[in-house]
């Protein structure tokens, strides 16, 4: 089993729809958790923290549920330009472990 | 803040040639960095943890003789990639966290081509 797993998709989604994904982590002991974005041929780009609280940024809400060890990332209202692989990113012993990222296509 | 800047952002070379990557923390120090490799379509691979004042940390299967790495400074670490091969051609791309954080922030990347 893979230390983070996520749904490579892709994941097609019409405007304006609300989208959402999870990403699994092994590790029970893992402290940090992140999303973060990342466009063709770009580098990645934090998008948000995942905190034991959640976390909300306007149209994204990411949430941690530590019990079943796992994050999630919700994305409302969807738009063209939330098209684009969204990885999550998992800490502990201070390194991250990256998942493969999910495709999400938002089409008109 | 936390911006992090690479160089080049593109290059080819011949097979056979030597090339560096610079990557340089610009407004927050640095003692640790990671470089990493992806191909096209597939997920980010870690590669190797560079640490300032001492030798870089690599991971399983990458060649610490082929992809040699220093970290100069507290905002300055170099990944060369020697004797370069068509099949290193690749995006690397390095990070830096904040100290004592987990949130890596990314240069960039460096677009090679090896012909």
């Amino acid at each position: 089993r893979k230390e983070v797993e996520q749904d490579p998709g892709p994941f097609n989604v019409p405007e304006g729809a609300t989208v959402a994904f999870n990403c699994t982590y092994s590790n029970s002991a893992s402290q940090s958790f992140f999303w973060y974005r990342q466009d063709c041929r770009k580098e990645p780009k934090l998008l948000m923290s995942v905190y034991s609280s959640g976390n909300e940024d306007g149209r994204f809400t990411a949430q941690l549920n530590r019990a079943s060890q796992y994050i999630s990332l919700l994305i409302r209202d969807s738009k063209l330009s939330d098209s684009a692989t969204y990885l999550c990113a998992v800490g502990s012993n201070y390194q991250l472990i990256w998942g493969a990222g999910t495709k999400l296509i938002i089409k008109p | 803040g936390a911006v992090v800047s690479q160089h080049p952002s593109w290059v080819i070379c011949k097979s056979g040639t030597s090339v560096k990557i610079e990557c340089r923390s610009l407004d927050f120090q640095a003692t640790t960095m990671f470089w990493y490799r992806q191909f096209p379509k597939q997920s980010l691979m870690l590669m190797a943890t560079s640490n300032e004042g001492s030798k870089a940390t690599y991971e399983q299967g990458v060649e610490k003789d082929k992809f040699l790495i220093n970290h100069a400074s507290l905002t300055l670490s170099t990944l060369t990639v020697t004797s370069a091969h068509p099949e290193d051609s690749s995006f690397y791309i390095c990070s830096a966290p904040l100290t004592g954080n987990y949130e890596q922030y990314f240069g960039p990347g460096t677009r090679l081509t090896v012909t």
